[in-house]
């Protein structure tokens, strides 16, 4: 069964920083990942979806990045605003279309 | 943009009793529907997988006839918490899909606050 664990579980930085999130994943047969959003008791966004045959995608000041082989991808983070504050998740679907939620990183941007 | 809807956005109800949430497509029809529950400062769990017209499939562990979901069109799908029980309290989350898991992303509802007294 696939497993998908993100580090860290929190984060705290100071605004105008630059930051890291990671992801890694068991198997590797993977159709897609994506990073997701979620404010506190709402819903979620879908920030960036990035397919098996690419290696990065990047919206605004977000960049993804994917190694499938090593199961890994990281969501890069410029200039950290008050606003980023959210949590955090990564999700892939393997190639049984099944679809797993990553463990989730909890960011909060102090002003 | 894709937008999805639920309803309510949260409910308090006695334990015994039935709750139902509604999952709206509003602006798109959904092949397919998702029902996920979330615990405080946990990831979200799937519970089951609808497509319009046909029976839900659900992961293991999910009681099929504790958690009745109907997928009358293609953009409405209810879930219904049939003797609710104070275990049942969750944040319940739908999504919705045009296409497949492979290509295509899921829209997220904006959750259900359940709480069973």
């Amino acid at each position: 069964k696939q497993e998908v664990t993100q580090i860290p579980a929190a984060l705290s930085v100071p605004e105008g920083e630059n930051l890291v999130l990671n992801c890694s994943f068991t198997d590797s047969a993977i159709y897609n990942l994506q990073w997701f959003r979620q404010d506190p008791g709402k819903g979620l966004t879908s920030l960036l979806l990035i397919q098996s045959s690419q290696r990065e995608q990047t919206s605004g000041r977000l960049n993804a990045s994917l190694d499938k082989s090593s199961g890994r991808s990281t969501l890069y983070i410029a200039a950290s605003q008050p606003g980023d504050s959210a949590t955090y998740l990564c999700a892939v679907t393997n190639t049984g279309n099944q679809f797993y939620f990553g463990t989730g990183t909890s960011l909060t941007v102090i002003p | 943009g894709a937008v999805v809807s639920q309803h309510p956005s949260w409910v308090i109800c006695k334990s015994g009793t039935s709750v139902k949430i509604e999952c709206r497509s509003l602006d798109f029809q959904a092949t397919t529907m998702f029902w996920y529950r979330q615990f405080p400062k946990q990831s979200l769990m799937l519970m089951a997988t609808s497509n319009e017209g046909s029976k839900a499939t659900y992961e293991q562990g999910v009681e099929k006839d504790k958690f009745l979901i109907n997928h009358a069109s293609l953009t409405l799908s209810t879930l219904t918490v049939t003797s609710a029980h104070p275990e049942d309290s969750s944040f319940y989350i739908c999504s919705a899909m045009v296409g497949s898991l492979s290509t295509d992303t899921q829209y997220f509802g904006p959750g259900t606050r359940l709480t069973v007294l």
